[in-house]
């Protein structure tokens, strides 16, 4: 599977559009982009994915960049409740992912 | 979440003791996933059921550890002689037919003193 980089914290104003970004410069034709959360103390939680397109589902937007290497997901409403580590994975497959260290977002009142 | 459980919730156990963790998945999944996280870091993916096939164990750290999946279902993760560097939480996720979607159980948080 491709790596990913991803800045390890962000903040975001609570109301705002939170948009995280992931680096995936060595992906492949047939590799999926996949996006979780982790809550503390709990398992993680799909959130969406893409192969080349942009999509949106009730949680978030993904927008993958016209080569690929790179993606962006918008939580467009941020609250407190998405406070929470996002992981983002590039995969041929939905699972047997190693998760990196992902991103801290912080949602400040 | 979705119907993935696992048990115990948490488990302290002695060096050199074998543990045995417990997932009990929905019905209606196709394959089934375990990953190990340390505290403070990511998921790092231990084994994988996918029907009838042979699992995939590549990524297993030692011979210390197995897993098994029972009827297609109830799957067994199984730790040797336990360590003290393997306390982590043990996820259990499982995926449905033509499905991209992982849904993770609470997980088992192990404690080897």
């Amino acid at each position: 599977d491709a790596k990913t980089t991803q800045p390890t914290s962000m903040d975001c104003a609570e109301g705002r559009a939170a948009n995280l970004p992931c680096n995936h410069s060595t992906i492949s034709g047939n590799e999926y982009v996949y996006w979780y959360r982790q809550i503390h103390s709990q398992g993680p939680q799909y959130i969406i994915h893409g192969l080349k397109n942009n999509e949106t589902n009730e949680m978030a937007s993904l927008i993958i960049t016209e080569d690929r290497k790179s993606s962006t997901l918008i939580l467009p409403h941020a609250t407190l409740r998405d406070t929470a580590v996002y992981y983002c994975i590039v995969s041929f497959n939905a699972g047997k992912s190693t998760f990196g260290d992902g991103t801290t977002l912080t949602v400040k009142p | 979440g979705a119907g993935v459980s696992q048990s115990p919730s948490n488990k302290v156990t002695e060096k050199g003791k074998d543990v045995e963790l417990r997932c009990d998945p929905i019905s209606g999944h196709t394959a089934l996933y375990w990953y190990r996280q340390s505290l403070g870091q990511g998921l790092e993916f231990l084994i994988y059921f996918q029907g009838n096939s042979a699992p995939d164990k590549s990524g297993l750290p030692s011979d210390r550890f197995s897993a098994e999946r029972t009827g297609g279902s109830v799957s067994t993760l199984t730790i040797q002689r336990t360590q003290q560097e393997d306390s982590a939480v043990y996820l259990c996720a499982v995926t449905r037919r033509l499905g991209h979607e992982q849904f993770f159980g609470p997980g088992t948080r192990l404690t080897v003193l």
